[in-house]
């Protein structure tokens, strides 16, 4: 159990063009929703969080209009980037909660989207 | 505010040798305490978590790790390293409350030599 999906795993794009990232939990209802980004060589730093239903709440220095948060539903969030240019090519992971945990704070890691803008 | 450091940035060992990964953390209460590998292009793997009661935790692989609240520490050990443990390794925290995002250390890449 507790399975979170990413799709795709991998994207090339062009520059200036959209891409949009989806992340799903496969058998348990996500009430919070978290998107990591990572750097080659470097740890995953947190871009926001989104809860179900609500907007999402990003971090200092993340531009929210650059990269769109959407969690529709409580198992599905998207991360849109837009108008994505070569300095946003990253490793982009997100995590889920269960929200059935109660208090416990575990989250479990989708697989990653690599997203190389040229 | 809460933060992970993991002090060693890269770290070699025999196959077959035995291994700590140090981690420690700044939070004012106990948080939970995760470690995780990643191999490269991959994504996250839960190796093992502390949330309360015994402080030495077994996890998958082998791996063990033992918190010490007094060091404020969280190290990852195993007594003999296979080559395919080299990777990076992140320890992480949370704070004891519901709906929070892991606060991530910078990680240590093993580098397992025959």
């Amino acid at each position: 159990g507790a399975v979170v999906s990413q799709h795709p795993s991998r994207v090339i794009c062009k520059s200036g063009t959209s891409v949009k990232i989806e992340c799903r939990s496969l058998d348990f209802q996500a009430t919070t929703m978290f998107w990591y980004r990572q750097f080659p060589k470097q740890s995953l730093m947190l871009m926001a969080t989104s809860n179900e239903g609500s907007k999402a709440t990003y971090e200092q220095g993340v531009e929210k209009d650059k990269f769109l948060i959407n969690h529709a539903s409580l198992t599905l969030s998207t991360l849109t980037v837009t108008s994505a240019h070569p300095e946003d090519s990253s490793f982009y992971i997100c995590s889920a909660r269960d929200g059935r945990q109660g208090s416990y704070n575990e989250q479990f890691f989708g697989p990653g989207t690599r997203l190389t803008v040229l | 505010a809460q933060s992970v450091t993991q002090p060693d940035i890269h770290i070699t060992v025999s196959e077959g040798a035995s291994l700590e990964l140090r981690c420690n953390y700044s939070y004012g209460a106990t948080p939970y305490l995760f470690w995780y590998v990643q191999s490269p292009g991959q994504g996250l793997q839960l190796l093992l978590k502390y949330f309360s009661g015994d402080t030495l935790v077994q996890g998958i692989k082998g791996f063990e790790a033992e918190f010490k609240r007094s060091q404020s520490s969280f190290n990852l050990r195993k007594p003999s390293v296979h080559w395919s443990d080299a990777a990076e390794y992140f320890c992480a925290v949370a704070p004891n409350q519901a709906g929070t995002a892991l606060i991530f250390g910078k990680g240590t890449t093993l580098s397992v030599s025959s």
